[in-house]
């Protein structure tokens, strides 16, 4: 299976909105709705942020939000703020009832 | 509150078997699927596999041939074994639960994950 495909590299200032998108094929993010993102900090553990496309886990600020188009997901984060400065990584379930990441997106807060 | 441990060597010489156990706490074992997947520092992440609290499993096909997992429920734990690693298998591994069976057959999400453990492969 191969990774999703995600931009190295976003940047947006305080207050911003940037998206990051992820694009898959029709056997992962184009035939299920089970897309899910992750924060990660430097030196720590992953943290869902969204799954099931745009639900948001309890706690998680609705100033993070997400969506799919065909074989493209995308996560949006509104009213940047710095301590949003992270890596984010998509995922999908896929056809053969496997997992796949995408290769992060580094989200710098300019 | 959910809470996952990691657990094994931090060492393993190349051609020889990889083991880690993690071990979750603060919460039942059942009926959750839980994951294994890694991170080569500067990399991405990396899904491993996936174990049921029954016992059934899936794996990467990348990596299926290498991997064989298991689960003890009498002790919350369960575990992943990965077989000729090489160089290329150095990262960190995180264990991580999926979705409750009775909810999520898919077991795709990652709610708790552990703090994660370095394993280094020498030659």
């Amino acid at each position: 299976q191969s990774a999703l495909t995600q931009p190295a590299s976003v940047s947006g200032s305080p207050g911003q909105s940037i998206t990051i998108s992820c694009t898959g094929t029709s056997s992962d993010i184009g035939d299920y709705n089970y897309v899910s993102w992750y924060r990660q900090y430097p030196g720590k553990a992953p943290k869902l942020m969204i799954y099931d496309v745009s639900n948001r886990p309890s706690g998680i600020s609705n100033r993070f939000s997400g969506s799919k188009s065909g074989n493209t997901a995308s996560l949006t984060i509104s009213g940047l703020q710095a301590e949003d400065e992270a890596d984010y990584y998509c995922s999908s379930y896929t056809i053969s009832s496997t997992v796949v990441f995408g290769g992060g997106t580094k989200l710098t807060v300019l | 509150q959910v809470q996952l441990q990691e657990s094994g060597p931090g060492l393993v010489k190349a051609s020889e078997t990889l083991s880690l156990t993690c071990t979750v706490s603060g919460g039942s074992i059942s009926p959750y699927y839980w994951s294994w997947i890694r991170q080569p520092a500067g990399k991405g992440l990396e899904w491993i596999g996936r174990i049921y609290s029954s016992g059934s499993s899936n794996s990467n096909p990348s990596l299926k041939s290498r991997v064989t997992m298991s689960v003890d429920t009498s002790k919350n734990q369960f575990s992943l074994k990965l077989t000729s690693v090489a160089a290329a298998d150095t990262a960190v591994y995180y264990c991580a639960r999926g979705g409750n069976y009775y909810y999520d057959t898919t077991g795709y999400r990652f709610d708790y994950w552990g703090q994660g453990t370095l394993v280094t492969v020498s030659s």
